[in-house]
């Protein structure tokens, strides 16, 4: 059973505009959630991240925000550059002591168009 | 910058063989990680070390899969015999410790697995 849903494959977008990309998730005891960005033949590189006492969190182009009665979490990329192509994870982990693997979503393939 | 390191890129073998995939993390990371990324999906753990003790191998095939990070630094991830479904990218990551959610987890390259 998935857990942390990104509904969409793909997403075009002309450069300099805002990208968008939407993660939903089920579990109710996940309390921290993660965006990571992955070139081909390259591993997942960590982007933004979130807690879940928190609606919003930003760093530079990115921002990440979290409505968690939703439970919703979506990527915002402004403005969008042509280097931010790349397929784009949600990941989340539920807090407690113990294990705490990451949960992934299936990915969304950005493309940004110059 | 410090940086989760695995061996080999590439490997291709063929059903029935033996394959083994080495990681390094990053120094001082007492949490390793591995999962599985089949094509078209997301990252599935594995299994997960504290220092050289298995956390969670719940999700690992037992039967041909084994793990092990003896000296609690780097870690091997075996399969044997390999099966045409174990076709994927396998992954390794490490975290500076465990049992906190919010501990980011950094990824190496991956190891590509082609059985045929």
């Amino acid at each position: 059973d998935q857990q942390v849903k990104q509904n969409s494959p793909s997403l075009s977008v002309q450069e300099g505009r805002i990208s968008i990309l939407n993660c939903d998730y089920t579990n109710s005891m996940f309390d921290y959630f993660l965006w990571y960005k992955k070139y081909p033949a390259e591993g997942p590189t960590f982007l933004i991240s979130i807690s879940s006492i928190k609606d919003k969190n930003e760093d530079g182009r990115f921002t990440v925000f979290l409505n968690k009665s939703a439970k919703h979490l979506s990527l915002h990329i402004v403005p969008s550059q042509p280097g931010d192509s790349a397929v784009y994870f949600c990941a989340a982990s539920k807090g407690g002591t113990g294990a705490n693997n990451l949960f992934f979503g299936t990915g969304t393939r950005l493309t940004v168009i110059p | 910058e410090a940086e989760v390191a695995q061996s080999p890129r590439y490997k291709i073998t063929e059903k029935s063989q033996a394959v083994a995939f080495w990681c390094d993390p990053i120094s001082g990371h007492a949490t390793l990680y591995w999962y599985r990324q089949i094509l078209g999906q997301g990252p599935e753990l594995l299994v997960q070390f504290q220092d050289e003790s298995v956390v969670d191998d719940s999700q690992l095939p037992k039967d041909r899969f084994s793990a092990e990070r003896l000296k609690g630094v780097d870690s091997t991830l075996k399969i044997q015999p390999a099966e045409l479904g174990d076709s994927a990218m396998y992954l390794c990551a490490s975290s500076f410790s465990q049992g906190v959610s919010s501990e980011t987890q950094y990824f190496g390259p991956g190891t590509r697995l082609l059985v045929l």
